[in-house]
């Protein structure tokens, strides 16, 4: 079955960039999308479509996607930006079924 | 606003079935593909099925087909989760999400959008 894998821990300290990765053999023909959940919430969207950003997601936040990997960037991290980052994808197989990453946990500190 | 609610969740024997409902408020529910997406605890998340706006196509994880089956009543605006045959490891909050289409330059297919339900937990435990 499709897998995305994504790194399982990401440190920084407050004010650098943070880059999350996820990789995946389909990526080159779906899109990614970026997940931030924080504890005993649900998932907010936070890049959609590779690098489109939703209303209301700060500007710090932005995506891209080279051949078969996907790069989540947030541009001068703040600790309110701890929490789980996950990748979301879809398989190439025409069966639409979604995956998800292993999920990193972003540390600001 | 898009409201998501979910209900049903419950604890239930190995074995038995039970099923989930969403129910959506705040946008035409008939025009949209919905998915359920899971999150077992301390885990992370997993994609479970998703269903056309209409209900005449679905598709489903490996881990939960022949077992689950998604439906929606449009004039109800629900959504349903029927599982059966559970088993300990079908045990997460279960999430109903709104789908945002995904189109690249050659076609258009289902993704998991920005509208989320704050999820049911089912337990499966003897």
């Amino acid at each position: 079955s499709y897998e995305l894998t994504q790194p399982p821990s990401v440190s920084v300290s407050p004010g650098q960039t943070a880059r999350i990765t996820c990789s995946g053999d389909a990526l080159p023909e779906k899109y990614a999308r970026w997940y931030r959940q924080m504890s005993g919430q649900a998932p907010v969207l936070v890049i959609y479509d590779d690098s489109k950003r939703p209303s209301g997601i700060p500007e710090r936040f932005s995506g891209s996607s080279s051949g078969t990997m996907a790069t989540l960037t947030i541009n001068g991290a703040q600790v309110e930006d701890e929490a789980d980052y996950y990748c979301y994808s879809t398989d190439s197989s025409g069966i639409h079924r979604g995956v998800f990453g292993g999920g990193t946990k972003l540390t600001v500190l | 606003q898009v409201q998501l609610v979910e209900s049903g969740g419950d604890v239930v024997q190995p074995g038995r079935s039970l099923r989930l409902s969403c129910a959506v408020s705040g946008f035409t529910f008939s025009s949209y593909g919905m998915h359920w997406v899971r999150q077992a605890p301390g885990k992370g998340l997993e994609w479970v099925a998703v269903i056309s706006y209409d209900g005449s196509n679905k598709y489903y994880a490996d881990s939960v087909k022949g077992r689950f089956t998604i439906s929606r009543d449009n004039s109800k605006n629900t959504m349903y989760l029927q599982m059966n045959s559970l088993r300990d490891e079908d045990t997460a909050v279960y999430f109903c999400v709104k789908d945002l289409e995904a189109c690249t330059r050659s076609s258009c297919y289902f993704a998991l959008g920005q509208d989320w339900g704050q999820g049911t937990l089912v337990t499966v435990s003897s």
